[in-house]
């Protein structure tokens, strides 16, 4: 069967790095997608990674693992605008998106 | 930029009502998509289509039609809503190929069915 864990919420001060992990399981893999999604609006694609390693976007990074399982997003200088619901998608061998639950990031002062 | 509109915003239906949502892109995509999204859940895939003129089933179809009988338009129809069909609709975009999983949301559509 196909699954994907992420954890529901976390909390993080300004300023500060946080690091959102993501854990599958399939058969088939295209792929692993994180998008951003602020309270009350669509969500935003970050970032796609296909093979291990890091991949760097500004303050934004993603790790894959394919043969973990395992994804995290790291977010560095942490800013308020930064509070939103993180997803972990990834990609079936059908090339659909499967999607976690997401991730609520909350930024305190 | 338009991007990918949405209409309604918002709508309340009662039981038994039917109701038409209605996407657009401008962006020349080929594939189109309606998912929804419930607090505590993973965005669910309820169609898709590859092209103009096709359609396809995603994870949860019963309930729900769809028609793209233009490139640029994506049609999600509740035949007969229930209350478990409450949620929020979004729809998105992409194109075939690397870009595949890289889609672009429209602003959802809030539905409450009474």
């Amino acid at each position: 069967g196909q699954n994907i864990d992420q954890p529901t919420e976390m909390t993080a001060t300004e300023g500060a790095i946080v690091q959102i992990n993501c854990t599958y399981q399939t058969s088939g893999f295209n792929g692993l997608f994180w998008y951003q999604q602020h309270a009350g609006e669509a969500p935003t694609f970050l970032s796609y990674n296909v093979l291990d390693g890091l991949e760097e976007k500004g303050r934004f990074s993603s790790f894959l693992s394919r043969s973990k399982g395992y994804s995290y997003l790291l977010l560095k200088e942490l800013q308020m605008k930064d509070s939103a619901s993180y997803l972990c998608a990834f990609m079936d061998s059908n090339y659909q998106l499967i999607w976690g639950a997401g991730t609520k990031l909350i930024i305190k002062p | 930029n338009a991007g990918v509109t949405q209409t309604p915003k918002f709508r309340v239906l009662k039981t038994g009502q039917s109701m038409t949502l209605l996407c657009a892109q401008d962006m020349n995509h080929e594939y189109m998509y309606w998912y929804r999204q419930d607090p505590g859940m993973g965005l669910r895939l309820i169609h898709y289509s590859v092209g103009e003129g096709t359609t396809a089933k995603g994870e949860v179809p019963d309930g729900y039609n769809v028609s793209r009988l233009k490139k640029q338009n994506f049609l999600l129809g509740l035949e007969s809503a229930a209350p478990s069909q409450t949620s929020v609709y979004f729809c998105a975009s992409s194109n075939p190929g690397v870009h595949t999983g890289e889609l672009f949301f429209g602003e959802g559509s809030r539905l409450t069915v009474l």
